[in-house]
């Protein structure tokens, strides 16, 4: 069982297109993350969820829209998508701070 | 301003050479991560470290938390290519798990 699982694994859009992404864990964990990879690596944290309250939001555009139905899931829904959205988005969760389960990322490459 | 400066960025080594990782900060953390990322995957939790000074071993890894508590270094005892990945250390700070930019590193057979 993928203790956090995330879809797509790929996704490949034109700009000003509308793409969500989902995440799921089954660990039973409080806090759920969103986080942006650069190209060059560099994982910054976009969103952080505490049993479906928004607790953390980072400079992010608004256009990007994350949603909790409830502690499981956090879905990132993402509207008029640009060029420089294009990168690796990962879901998170965790009980413990600093104790993160990532899922696998899903590549968003926007055309 | 990086919070969490990782050095070296790119290591490229030979199969049974010794290496160290570096993560430095100007601010105090109450405890540091250290996670290892593969192609294609996400991070997986390696190690925390929590008292200053500490030591704490996994196999042929090593890391020490600093006495400041405001650096780590990560060091591999004769890598094999398994140990090929993305380190990345990480630091709990306001309220939010923020990473240093990786090591990339590489250990040929």
């Amino acid at each position: 069982d993928t203790a956090v699982s995330q879809t797509p694994k790929y996704l490949v859009t034109q700009m000003g297109n509308d793409k969500s992404i989902k995440c799921e864990q089954n660990l039973g964990h409080d806090t759920m993350y969103w986080y942006k990879q650069d190209s060059k690596k560099f994982l910054k944290i976009m969103f952080s969820y505490n049993n479906k309250e928004l607790i953390i939001n980072e400079t992010v555009p608004n256009r990007f829209s994350p949603k909790s139905p409830d502690k499981a899931h956090l879905n990132l829904h993402i509207n008029s998508l640009e060029l420089g959205d294009s990168a690796v988005y990962f879901c998170a969760s965790s009980q413990v701070p600093g104790k993160l389960f990532f899922g696998s990322g899903t590549q968003l490459s926007v055309l | 301003t990086q919070l969490l400066e990782q050095s070296p960025q790119f290591l490229s080594i030979q199969e049974g050479e010794n290496l160290t990782v570096y993560c430095n900060s100007s601010s105090v953390f109450s405890s540091l991560q250290w996670y290892r990322q593969e192609p294609g995957e996400g991070p997986v939790l390696l190690v925390t470290v929590v008292t200053g000074g500490e030591v704490k071993k996994l196999k042929r890894l090593t890391f020490q938390f600093g006495d400041a508590r405001k650096d780590s270094s990560l060091h591999i005892t004769a890598a094999q290519p398994g140990d090929t990945g993305l380190y990345l250390c990480a630091g709990y700070y306001a309220e939010k798990l923020v990473f240093g930019k990786g090591t990339k590193l590489t250990v040929n057979p």
